[in-house]
């Protein structure tokens, strides 16, 4: 079946633009969670979905970053006012019931802000 | 706070010898605890996955070894491939919160031919 994907695969934008990245899980997948990574490091937790609510933001690195998800499905994060140490890659992952449960990742978008 | 500690941050194995990763964690809550192997340019993807109930759990050539009291847990890939050389990634999550995990920095893996 279909795996996770992600849009745009690469986004170049400038200082202070919004940029808008979207997640496509796996289908039936009720859990969703963004992660960024940055060069040479780990995997850091953004923001988690259970259908379409968001219990827990407190990985968002900051108020310019945002998420929905809706349908249970798809998802967006936004980031506003881009700044360069934004540049990462910012991957989903989807899982069927989240709780300790597997994550599936997808491609990433990888994002810089020049 | 750094939950999750992965050593080494690189590995160079020849063909057919043993990489051997470890992990070790802080907090006693964790119960679930992945290992992903990402190529470059790509998402990770699941290897292999332990619950604490069991002490070793093996797969193909991948085995993870975990041990609760020390709270730590390894990957051991026997007959190392050059198609092994990867950035693994270790990671742990809780029973009853949302399931976000919790990476090590990841060890780059190198399988010389």
């Amino acid at each position: 079946g279909a795996g996770v994907s992600q849009s745009p695969s690469n986004k170049v934008t400038e200082k202070g633009k919004d940029v808008e990245l979207r997640c496509d899980p796996i289908s039936g997948h009720t859990a969703l969670y963004w992660y960024r990574q940055s060069l040479g490091q780990g995997l850091e937790f953004l923001i988690y979905f259970q259908g379409n609510s968001a219990p827990d933001k407190s990985g968002l690195p900051s108020d310019r970053f945002s998420a929905e998800r809706t349908g249970g499905s798809v998802s967006t994060l936004t980031i506003q006012r881009t700044q360069q140490e934004d540049s990462a890659v910012y991957l989903c992952a989807s899982s069927p019931t989240g709780t300790s449960s597997e994550q599936y990742f997808g491609p990433g978008t990888r994002l810089t802000v020049t | 706070q750094q939950q999750v500690k992965q050593s080494p941050q690189s590995l160079i194995v020849q063909k057919g010898g043993i990489s051997i990763i470890n992990c070790a964690y802080e907090n006693t809550a964790f119960d679930y605890f992945p290992w992903y192997q990402q190529f470059p340019g790509k998402g990770p993807a699941l290897l292999i996955a332990i619950r604490p109930d069991v002490s070793e759990k093996k797969e193909g050539r991948f085995t993870i070894s975990f041990n609760k009291s020390a709270k730590q847990f390894s990957l051991h890939i026997m007959d190392s491939q050059p198609g092994d050389s990867a950035t693994y990634f270790c990671a742990a999550s809780t029973r009853g919160s949302q399931g976000n995990l919790i990476f090590g920095k990841g060890t780059k893996l190198s399988v010389k031919p």
